[in-house]
């Protein structure tokens, strides 16, 4: 089956670049995420990106995406102190569903 | 109300209570879904109605009953759970096109306890 795999703790100062890493092993996703899962709260969209794409920017984030290699990845830029939440790897293949990576969790230090 | 919302936000129930939980999406979407989210696990999808069929996770056990009487509710019956069964229920809802996915916007959760 599916599988989505990510590191599960990350620690930046504040100011530098975050990076998040995942794997996928669906070779036919068509879909890739990122979700941010802020505490108590619920999954919120951040960006994707089509399989087709290799790169992705929106403001702050950039997404590259490696098909070869099934790599996805998320960089943030200047990461504040309210960056620091869960993000969420997912890939939707042909079966019309979701798969989450158990998230990684960004810790932000001044 | 915005987006997908989600009652109650906390639950506390004992093993033998029923209780259900609540989900309601305002986005005019076609699809919704139940996870569940467990402490260092992944989120596990455990049911999905799209375009009016439901699609189930056959791993979920039958002591979880969903229930979606139209496109913008959805509900979770829940009945003589266990105690692993304590965790973030997540709903979510997405607008399904020709069998494609597009993205989904999650509630913020029901946080339930079994005791």
């Amino acid at each position: 089956g599916e599988d989505v795999e990510q590191s599960l703790f990350l620690s930046v100062r504040e100011g530098d670049s975050s990076v998040i890493n995942c794997t996928y092993t669906d070779s036919s996703s068509t879909y890739l995420y990122w979700y941010k899962q802020e505490p108590g709260a619920g999954l919120q969209l951040l960006t994707y990106i089509f399989s087709n794409m290799d790169m992705k920017q929106d403001q702050r984030l950039t997404v590259l995406l490696n098909k070869k290699d099934k790599h996805l990845s998320l960089r943030i830029a200047d990461t504040q102190t309210g960056d620091s939440a869960i993000y969420f790897c997912a890939e939707a293949g042909t079966a019309s569903k979701l798969t989450f990576g158990t998230g990684t969790r960004l810790q932000v230090t001044l | 109300e915005t987006g997908v919302t989600q009652t109650p936000r906390h639950l506390v129930m004992g093993m033998t209570n029923k209780k259900s939980l609540k989900c309601e999406q305002h986005l005019g979407h076609n699809a919704m879904y139940w996870y569940k989210q467990s402490a260092k696990k992944p989120l596990e999808l455990m049911f999905v109605y799209s375009l009016e069929e439901r699609v189930e996770n056959n791993s979920v056990p039958s002591r979880f009953s969903p229930e979606c009487p139209n496109s913008s509710h959805l509900f979770l019956h829940l009945h003589t759970l266990q105690p692993e069964d304590s965790a973030l229920y997540l709903c979510a809802s997405s607008q399904v096109f020709k069998g494609d996915l597009a993205y989904q916007f999650f509630g913020p959760g029901t946080r339930l306890t079994v005791l």
